[in-house]
């Protein structure tokens, strides 16, 4: 596609059940990652993949949280059991390579209530 | 692992250069420093990157000193536009893996 692709835009859910995030990057990108943007806040890096790998899972702020990338490409973002705190904006960004200009999407604006 | 800090806010007049600092301590060497803008309600979309001395495109230049203790984000001109958060970046390569660390971001505003 033309550009990063995430779904849904915007998820409302009940606490305590189960979110999945998707991220559809720019084809041919090896590199994806996943952020998170609480309201009126800063960034927060959650995790990146090289391929379908992610070398470093220490971002994930609990361990209900979790991803996968398959094929290089599509990447899910899991959340289990989600809580209030877990309500923001998350956003996930492709690049070439790890060190090269990154591309974000429109983000998941997620409200656990 | 490096924290980044950055003015909360900054006012300019159209017109005017801009220059917004962060303060980036126990970078490496090859650590990159990444700028990005952001409108409300839209992800963060690429300015400006570099890891040495100074980089310049077409909207801005990044100044990074010797001693990489920060880097200064150079707007020339600014318009009613350019108002929007503007972050740093640092990736920093640590233990084997990459780690990207977002600045406190800069809301600048840009007065007619």
């Amino acid at each position: 596609g033309a550009g990063v692709s995430q779904s849904p835009s915007n998820k409302v859910t009940e606490k305590g059940k189960d979110v999945e995030l998707r991220c559809d990057p720019i084809s041919g990108h090896t590199a994806l990652y996943w952020y998170r943007q609480s309201l009126g806040q800063g960034l927060e890096f959650l995790i990146y993949f090289q391929g379908n790998s992610a070398p470093d899972k220490s971002g994930l702020p609990s361990d209900r949280f979790s991803a996968e990338r398959t094929g290089g490409s599509v990447s899910t973002l899991t959340i289990q059991r989600t809580q209030q705190e877990d309500s923001a904006v998350y956003l996930c960004a492709s690049s070439q390579q790890t060190n090269t200009e990154a591309f974000f999407g429109q983000g998941t604006r997620l409200t656990v209530v | 692992l490096a924290k980044t800090t950055q003015p909360i806010s900054m006012d300019s007049y159209e017109g005017q250069e801009v220059n917004i600092t962060c303060s980036h301590n126990n970078i490496a060497t090859n650590d990159y420093i990444t700028w990005y803008q952001q409108f409300p309600s839209q992800g963060p979309r690429f300015i400006i990157q570099g890891y040495k001395t100074k980089v310049t495109n077409e909207v801005a230049s990044l100044f990074i000193p010797a001693d990489r203790k920060s880097s200064t984000l150079s707007l020339p001109r600014v318009s009613l536009s350019d108002t929007a958060v503007y972050y740093c970046l640092v990736q920093t390569f640590t233990s084997g893996t990459y780690k990207y660390i977002f600045g406190t971001g800069t809301r600048l505003k840009v007065l007619a």
